[in-house]
């Protein structure tokens, strides 16, 4: 089982550029979800998914959007990318109710 | 709001000691507590992982307990080793609205010196 797989692994963006971070798990897990790890802060929920089809916020969703269309992906898009978005984006998915999450390696993002 | 703290920032030990490390979190209404460990540059891996009716769980040299009536856990790490040196991160599930969410403590920063 390769887990939760995340790309790409870096990527620089110019301010006002789109583009989609990937997250795919080969776990036929449920839950998906994104999260952005900032000096500092700790990491913050961003959107989550509960199943194929269903979608919520998190504590940061503005400037984001998710879809899941299948179980296995759960794409994060940046519409118009602004510095403040640059971070570490890391996806996580767990399989039910009493399991703990896995997360995947990470995407470093700047937007310059 | 839950609020997660972990203490110390940082540590730094010599290799063979045992040590503590501290995570206490504001609101005890949780599901359950994840302890990961993240590599510099990498994702997160997850240690333990404590139910809220359970008071500890043990994975090698790693023990982690539970009091959720006083918002603590701990992770005791037995006989360090120089592989052990990594961020470890605290992170709490809540129940209710907090279900779907996992609340992050900033982390210890352990280095273990040969």
């Amino acid at each position: 089982n390769a887990g939760v797989t995340q790309t790409p692994k870096f990527q620089v963006l110019k301010t006002g550029q789109s583009m989609t971070l990937q997250c795919a798990q080969d776990m036929n897990h449920e839950y998906m979800s994104w999260y952005r790890q900032d000096p500092g802060m700790g990491l913050r929920l961003i959107h989550y998914s509960v199943g194929a089809g269903i979608t919520d916020q998190g504590e940061v969703p503005n400037g984001y959007n998710v879809s899941r269309s299948t179980t296995e992906d759960f794409p994060l898009r940046l519409l118009s990318a602004a510095p403040s978005q640059t971070s570490v984006y890391f996806c996580a998915s767990r399989q039910g109710r009493h399991h703990g999450y896995t997360f995947g390696s990470g995407t470093r993002l700047t937007v310059v | 709001k839950q609020e997660v703290t972990q203490i110390p920032a940082a540590l730094s030990v010599p290799e063979g000691e045992n040590l503590v490390l501290n995570c206490s979190f504001t609101d005890s209404a949780i599901y359950n507590l994840q302890w990961f460990r993240q590599d510099p540059g990498k994702g997160l891996t997850s240690l333990l992982l404590i139910q809220s009716s359970q008071r500890e769980q043990t994975s090698g040299r790693l023990n982690a307990s539970l009091d959720k009536s006083s918002g603590r856990s701990t992770l005791y790490i037995a006989a360090s080793q120089p592989g052990d040196s990594a961020t470890y991160l605290c992170a709490v599930r809540g129940i209710g609205t907090g279900f779907q969410k996992l609340v992050f403590g900033t982390g210890t920063r352990l280095l273990v010196s040969p």
